[in-house]
């Protein structure tokens, strides 16, 4: 089945490490998206890629890096800029049409040691 | 600029009785719109969307929505509700410019024995 992986589950970081969090889709869609989830926040973007080595900044990227270099693969660096990272990340992924729904993946919920 | 608003953070029903969940946006073209349901430490998945065409839009598990533009409302509703169906709603609507997707702040529902 096609879907959208996300890994890890939980994932936490200690003061002044960056972590990458992966998402992996084989749903052939080229648009990927990263969204953070704080609670009675709604999701809010943090960066979003319609295509193969190129993104744009969200709302909310100041503290964030990505990479695009495959269709597949869309990862996510929490930097230690970021200064307050614990939240629930998704990635989305679609096709770049705007009428067809985003796919989710299950997140990964990354906490401060 | 597109935005969603969701009126109620928090809303409360009996089972068996009406679910009612409220959505107004705002855009500047016909939007597509989405109805997501999110369960606890998992991702979004896909209730309903409304393209173009018939207003009064069918979804899974019993959901449909309807979309008024003179309202600028796209309102969630469900007959008839279930313990099942406790979960966070979110609605969105899709920039056809940007392709990039405006989420609501979300609507948790409970449902009381």
């Amino acid at each position: 089945d096609g879907g959208i992986t996300q890994s890890p589950k939980y994932l936490f970081r200690k003061e002044g490490q960056n972590v990458t969090l992966s998402c992996e889709q084989n749903l052939n869609h080229d648009a990927m998206y990263w969204y953070r989830q704080d609670p009675g926040q709604g999701l809010r973007l943090i960066y979003y890629s319609q295509i193969v080595n190129d993104f744009q900044k969200g709302d909310i990227a100041e503290g964030y890096s990505v990479s695009r270099e495959k269709k597949e693969s869309f990862p996510l660096t929490v930097t230690s800029a970021q200064k307050n990272p614990t939240a629930f990340y998704l990635c989305a992924s679609s096709v770049v049409e705007g009428r067809q729904p985003q796919h989710f993946g299950d997140g990964t919920r990354l906490s401060i040691l | 600029a597109q935005s969603v608003t969701q009126l109620g953070s928090h809303v409360s029903v009996s089972e068996g009785a009406l679910v009612l969940l409220r959505c107004n946006y705002s855009s500047s073209v016909p939007p597509y719109l989405f109805w997501y349901v999110q369960y606890p430490n998992q991702g979004l998945q896909l209730l309903l969307k409304y393209t173009t065409g018939a207003t009064l839009v069918k979804g899974i598990n019993g959901f449909e929505a309807e979309f008024k533009k003179s309202e600028t409302s796209f309102h969630l509703t469900k007959p008839s509700a279930h313990m099942s169906d406790a979960a966070e709603y979110f609605c969105a609507v899709s920039d056809q410019r940007t392709y990039k997707y405006i989420f609501g702040t979300g609507t948790r529902l409970k449902v009381l024995a």
